[in-house]
């Protein structure tokens, strides 16, 4: 069974740009999270999705959004990026029909905003 | 905020010996897990402990959960080189959504 396929793995950006990152959950798995983590504040939830309804979301202002598609394909987008964006983005698969269990996590997507 | 922090923030062993994380927690939980990270890449899932349950073993590892004093310890036994990581406590409280304490980082030395 292939794992949580994040890309790009790697990106730089400038301030004011926007970014999309995308995620590939495992196959099966019909709900995707969606973690940012950095030195300072460590993995912070931005948004989960299950079957492209988004059932929660972090405390992050609206630049920070997301999208879930049919296949359970995920991306997500920061608009008017800002140096403080600098960050790993973890995807995180799992089932989703029970509230709970076990994260299956990408390799992350590392951005780095100049 | 976070729900779970752990203690010690870092922690220096020599190869053979036991390392012990505690992680504390604020709201009542559904379960507990633990993970493991490498230096920046993906969270690796070690176990999970489920709120009725107070230990729980797998490997070398153990965890206990203490819900009265809203705590959980990971003991690694025999720690090898290899164990080398960060290592973070995941409250599940409903409402999909996971929250993370802030990780210990542990340095084992060969």
């Amino acid at each position: 069974k292939a794992g949580v396929t994040q890309t790009p793995r790697y990106l730089i950006k400038t301030r004011g740009q926007q970014v999309t990152l995308s995620c590939s959950p495992i196959s099966g798995h019909r709900s995707v999270s969606w973690y940012q983590q950095t030195p300072g504040q460590g993995l912070q939830f931005l948004f989960e999705y299950f079957s492209e309804t988004q059932r929660n979301k972090g405390n992050f202002p609206g630049r920070f959004s997301g999208r879930q598609f049919s296949n359970s394909r995920s991306e997500m987008n920061v608009s008017t990026l800002e140096l403080g964006d600098s960050a790993l983005y973890l995807c995180v698969s799992r089932d989703g029909t029970a509230n709970t269990g076990e994260l299956f996590f990408g390799e992350g997507s590392r951005l780095t905003v100049l | 905020s976070q729900q779970g922090e752990e203690d010690p923030q870092a922690l220096s062993i020599q190869e053979g010996e036991n390392a012990t994380m505690n992680c504390s927690y604020k709201t009542s939980i559904n379960n507990l897990q633990w993970y493991r990270q490498n230096s920046g890449r993906g969270l690796v899932h070690l176990i999970l402990i489920r709120s009725n349950e107070r230990e729980k073993h797998s490997g070398r590892l153990r965890v206990t959960l203490d819900t009265s004093k809203k705590s959980s310890s990971l003991l690694i036994t025999a720690s090898r080189a290899a164990d080398t990581a960060s290592y973070f406590c995941a409250t599940d409280t409903g409402g999909f959504k996971t929250i993370f304490g802030a990780g210990t980082r542990l340095f084992v030395k060969a």
